[in-house]
């Protein structure tokens, strides 16, 4: 089946460093990842899409600059949160979509601003 | 009104019983629908991916759409504690160059022994 792998799971920074977290699709091409972000008990939201060679496209309130998105090749794409706050506390996941437009989801990374 | 409801339950049953998950959407433009499954800090798992009105089944696992009703559910049989999780619908719609997915908000389930 597809698998999404990220990097790192897990991360504790300071307030004010630059986080970056990596997506891959480990044994496919993806053309289109996603990237969400979901609180405590609460649904996933989208947050932007990014295509290979291209610039993100992010979702309304989503700042660009503070979610820095690269999608240098079809198996990987990853987020940067520039100068994290401790609002930016939260877990985020990518996906990434198969032929069919369904997406296959990364294990997520929680992110813990102090 | 959300494009997408789902009972956030929490959903409590015993191990060998049937569950029944619902969604209902209001956008006719959903075309595909999805049904995952998501343990306690680990990424959603697609169980099951439908098109067209009717039923689907996989196993234990069979999704069911009404498009003139607006309606989606899933169903579990022989449900085992191992199912406690939240599960999540989904709904797929072009917008803006993209295929995007509109969640619900996922519902609970506890499978008790």
């Amino acid at each position: 089946g597809a698998v999404v792998s990220q990097h790192p799971s897990r991360v504790i920074c300071k307030s004010g460093t630059s986080v970056k977290i990596e997506c891959r699709s480990l044994d496919f091409q993806a053309t289109t990842m996603f990237w969400y972000r979901q609180f405590p008990k609460q649904s996933l939201m989208l947050m932007a899409t990014s295509n290979e060679g291209s610039k993100a496209t992010y979702e309304q309130g989503v700042e660009k600059d503070k979610f820095l998105i690269n999608h240098a090749s079809l198996t990987l794409s990853t987020l940067t949160v520039t100068s994290a706050h401790p609002e930016d506390s939260s877990f985020y996941i990518c996906s990434a979509s198969g032929l069919r437009g369904e997406q296959f989801f990364g294990p997520g990374t929680r992110l813990t601003v102090l | 009104q959300k494009e997408v409801e789902q009972d956030p339950g929490p959903l409590s049953v015993p191990e060998g019983a049937i569950v029944s998950l619902n969604c209902t959407y209001s956008n006719s433009a959903f075309q595909y629908f999805m049904w995952y499954r998501q343990y306690s800090r680990k990424g959603p798992e697609l169980l099951m991916y439908t098109y067209s009105s009717g039923n689907k089944e996989d196993g234990r696992f069979t999704a069911q759409v009404d498009k003139s009703s607006k309606y989606i559910s899933l169903f579990i049989r022989d449900s085992q504690p191992s199912d406690s999780a939240t599960y999540l619908c989904a709904m797929r719609m072009f917008s803006g160059g993209y295929n995007k997915l509109i969640f619900g908000a996922g519902t609970r389930l506890a499978v008790h022994p």
